[in-house]
């Protein structure tokens, strides 16, 4: 069985530009979630894919977007980087919406340290 | 709006001394709260599931909807518990967001 993966492990972008950030999803899992990790504070609600479509949304705005894929592997999207964009990125994956979130909770890959200069 | 809060930033035990990792939540609903613990240079893990009312590495969590609190607790704190220890708060109706509180880093002293 293999965790969660995600890359590439750090990046360094230019204000202004794209990134596309990558995960794969632990054996099993259908269900993948993004977090944005900021120096000091707990992990932030990105959005979550589930069948290949968003299934929620945090308090982000549209320059941030996703994808699923068929094999359940997903990618993160962040256009127009501002400085305040760097930060840990984080994948989770897990079991349906609903109970195989509250009997297993979510896996978290290594993440990704971007910073935009 | 649903909040979790972790009041200490720090906290600093000697090993053998109990633990009490205090978070507080603010939410209308019925809680699904976690906690997760990050190892240095280690992935964020589950730690504890309130619903499963386990006991994992000694550490245990009663939700007190009273006090809308899920303190983690461990009667003889180890050095291999120094940590960053995070409560987190699920969400069905968002998406299954998990709300994350601000971390407690836990050290215990020899």
């Amino acid at each position: 069985e293999t965790g969660v993966t995600q890359s590439p492990t750090h990046l360094i972008k230019t204000r202004g530009q794209q990134v596309t950030l990558r995960c794969s999803s632990q054996s099993g899992h259908n269900t993948v979630s993004w977090y944005q990790q900021a120096l000091g504070q707990g992990p932030q609600f990105i959005f979550q894919y589930y069948r290949e479509e968003e299934n929620g949304r945090g308090n982000f705005p549209p320059r941030f977007s996703g994808l699923q894929f068929p094999n359940y592997s997903s990618e993160l999207n962040v256009n127009a980087l501002e400085l305040d964009d760097s930060a840990l990125y984080l994948c989770a994956s897990s079991g349906p919406p609903g109970q195989g979130i509250t009997n297993y909770g979510y896996t978290f890959g290594s993440g990704t340290r971007l910073t935009v200069v | 709006a649903q909040r979790v809060t972790q009041p200490e930033k720090l906290l600093s035990v000697f090993k053998g001394a109990p633990v009490e990792l205090k978070c507080n939540y603010s939410y209308s609903g019925s809680p699904e709260l976690f906690w997760y613990v990050q190892y240095s240079r280690q992935r964020l893990q589950l730690l504890l599931r309130h619903i499963s009312r386990e006991s994992i590495k000694g550490f245990t969590a009663d939700l007190n909807k009273g006090e809308t609190s899920f303190h983690l607790k461990k009667p003889f704190a180890q050095e291999e518990d120094s940590a960053m220890y995070y409560c987190a708060l699920l969400l069905f109706n968002a998406g299954n967001m998990l709300t994350f509180g601000g971390g407690t880093r836990l050290m215990v002293k020899p």
